[in-house]
């Protein structure tokens, strides 16, 4: 089992769809979670930190289930700038070497007009 | 401006060389990591540096190398022995134990 695994893309929607990414992790010591945007042929960029409590950001809602190790995005009235891979990101604490950020697979959207 | 810089952006190389990438930062970060990424695929942790003079391998180490000389400076190496070296090598930076990192714009390295 990968250790962070999303949904397998892509994901073709109209604009102002709503859209949702799914993303489990493998390990329960996972302490912080993220999702990062990547557009084609350029780096990762942070989208947002994902919160327990669950967090909105404009159009963007990240949750996070601990017990479920399960997290979500997602994106209300999609723009055709939405259009990238998102990448779900577990942050996993290990002893005496700091933080390892493990990456998922990506999901690719393409809003179309 | 404050950020993380890559060089070079675009690179060939013949097969049996090593190349340096390069990664500087100006974050005051502790932590800083070399990622790879292939066509279609995931980022995979080569290595990473949570404080200077000291790294850990990441999952892919082999046929690279790189040092921790300096608070701001991550260079990679990538040797003859990696044997399939083209893709694109991100480098990226957090504070120690940070909540997220960051990443410099990439390199493209093509074997010819």
């Amino acid at each position: 089992r990968k250790e962070v695994e999303q949904d397998p893309g892509p994901f073709n929607v109209p604009e102002g769809a709503t859209v949702a990414f799914n993303c489990t992790y493998s390990n329960s010591a996972s302490q912080s979670f993220f999702w990062y945007r990547q557009d084609c042929r350029k780096e990762p960029k942070l989208l947002m930190s994902v919160y327990s409590s669950g967090n909105e950001d404009g159009r963007f809602t990240a949750q996070l289930n601990r017990a479920s190790q399960y997290i979500s995005l997602l994106i209300r009235d999609s723009k055709l700038s939405d259009s990238a891979t998102y990448l779900c990101v577990v942050n996993l604490m290990i002893y005496n070497q700091g933080g390892k950020l493990i990456f998922g697979q990506g999901t690719e959207l393409s809003v179309k007009p | 401006d404050g950020g993380i810089t890559q060089s070079p952006k675009y690179l060939f190389r013949k097969e049996g060389q090593n190349v340096t990438l390069s990664c500087e930062q100006n974050l005051n970060h502790d932590a800083m990591y070399w990622y790879r990424q292939d066509p279609g695929q995931g980022l995979r942790l080569i290595y990473y540096s949570q404080i200077v003079n000291d790294f850990q391998k990441g999952d892919i180490a082999e046929g690279y190398s790189v040092s921790r000389e300096k608070k701001e400076s991550f260079p990679l190496t990538v040797t003859s022995a990696q044997k399939n070296p083209t893709a694109f090598y991100l480098c990226a930076s957090s504070l120690r134990d940070s909540r997220a990192i960051y990443f410099g714009e990439g390199s493209w390295l093509t074997v010819v």
